[in-house]
């Protein structure tokens, strides 16, 4: 059973820092992971998929890695601004191709 | 196409009274999951759809849950009998495939059971 962490749980940086946020999981066979982006009381927006081909992935100031071995992905965000503010999300196929496991998320708060 | 759409955005129902949600995936999508999250939690997986066919459901849901899709096209989600524990975000998602390439979420239906 796929297990996905996220850690740390909350964030609260300067704007302009640059940052990291942590995603752990427990099955290594993932084939690919998504990092999501939620605003309160909202749905999921997609912001990176990396396949399981691919170290990283870019979009923008967002930086997303894949470390199947260790089990282990990154986001980076650049020159954080306060419209970064949201929670954070990754997510991995989790007990079959169907369903998707979420960690519970990374809330960011950017200080102006 | 819009993408997904969910409806209502917002439901308040008393204890015991049964509601129902809708979700339009985007059109070309054959299969539409449902997802619920509580608050401070990631979303979890309520069961899954390829084309009319629902394939998997999870045991979060319980005989007082019920999920249709019946042509393939829009799902509907009820809820009978609701319980104050049912008050949550239910997301609908669709894709095209199998994996996370092409996910997409709607903005979800915020439940509140008082």
């Amino acid at each position: 059973k796929q297990e996905v962490t996220q850690i740390p749980a909350a964030l609260s940086v300067p704007e302009g820092e640059n940052l990291v946020l942590n995603c752990s999981f427990t099955d290594s066979a993932i084939y690919n992971l998504q990092w999501f982006r939620q605003d309160p009381g909202k749905g999921l927006t997609s912001l990176l998929l990396i396949q399981s081909s691919q170290r990283e992935q870019t979009s923008g100031r967002l930086n997303a890695s894949l470390d199947k071995s260790s089990g282990r992905s990154t986001l980076y965000i650049a020159a954080s601004q306060p419209g970064d503010s949201a929670t954070y999300l990754c997510a991995g196929p989790g007990g079959g191709y169907q369903k998707v496991t979420f960690g519970t998320g990374t809330k960011l708060q950017v200080i102006p | 196409d819009t993408g997904v759409s969910q409806d209502p955005r917002h439901k308040i129902t008393k204890r015991g009274q049964n509601v129902t949600f809708r979700c339009d995936p985007i059109s070309e999508h054959n299969r539409l999951y449902w997802y619920r999250q509580t608050l401070g939690q990631g979303p979890e997986f309520l069961t899954y759809f390829q084309n009319e066919a629902q394939l998997e459901k999870s045991r979060l849901l319980s005989d007082r849950f019920s999920a249709e899709r019946p042509k393939g096209s829009f799902s509907t989600l009820e809820i009978q009998r609701t319980e104050q524990g049912d008050s949550a975000m239910y997301l609908c998602a669709s894709s095209l495939g199998a994996g996370l390439d092409g996910y997409t979420f709607g903005s979800g239906t915020r439940l509140t059971v008082v």
